[in-house]
């Protein structure tokens, strides 16, 4: 059991290229989210999904966008990449249900140049 | 809106000493409260939540926390601090949309 696991672990980017993060978890959780983490801004969420097939914005979405195609796997994409979307971005899932607790990945760290 | 504040950008202890890391909520109805812990490089780790009933919740490596309703406060609470509990902590409300708002983070430095 895996639980939850993010693709890549690093990457450079030129300013204008795109790339897509792939998260994926094994625990057959309805709901995953994407954050990205700043130094003294804790974590803000970009994107969330509550199932296959759906997503939505969260506080920080611009720029982004992803797609929920299978229920295991949620994938944000950036089309073109600027210096302002250097950070660190972690994914997380969750069960439905009463308990808001979130399962996280170990985090990409992606820099723009 | 849902917003939480940890005051508290840096704090450095000695080893052996006691800890108190600060969280204050901002949440219309009973929250949902979490305090995550991340280890430099790793991805973040559930120390413990409260939902519910005891006001007083028990979490993983010895630590533990308050809810306090009056004073919208989740402190966090350590009787003896190691160093490998030097890492940046996180406290975070469970949000309307089945979302969490988390704070800015404290960082923990323990000296020896």
């Amino acid at each position: 059991n895996a639980g939850v696991t993010q693709t890549p672990k690093f990457r450079v980017l030129k300013t204008g290229q795109s790339m897509t993060l792939l998260c994926a978890q094994d625990m057959n959780h309805e709901y995953m989210y994407w954050y990205r983490q700043d130094p003294g801004m804790g974590l803000r969420l970009i994107h969330y999904s509550v199932g296959e097939g759906t997503t939505a914005k969260g506080e920080v979405p611009d720029g982004y966008n992803v797609s929920r195609l299978k229920k295991q796997n949620f994938l944000l994409g950036l089309e073109s990449a600027a210096p302002s979307q250097t950070s660190v971005y972690f994914c997380a899932s969750r069960l439905s249900g009463a308990s808001y607790e979130q399962y996280f990945g170990p985090g990409t760290r992606l820099t723009v140049t | 809106a849902q917003s939480v504040t940890q005051p508290d950008i840096h704090i450095t202890v000695s080893e052996g000493a006691s800890l108190e890391l600060r969280c204050n909520y901002s949440y219309g109805a009973t929250p949902y409260l979490f305090w995550y812990v991340q280890s430099p490089g790793q991805g973040l780790q559930l120390l413990l939540k409260y939902f519910s009933g005891d006001t007083l919740v028990q979490g993983i490596k010895g630590f533990e926390a308050e809810f306090k309703r009056s004073q919208s406060s989740f402190n966090l609470r350590k009787p003896s601090v190691h160093w490998s509990d030097a890492a940046e902590y996180f406290c975070a409300v469970g949000s309307y949309g089945n979302k969490l708002v988390f704070g800015a983070g404290t960082i923990l430095r323990v000296k020896s």
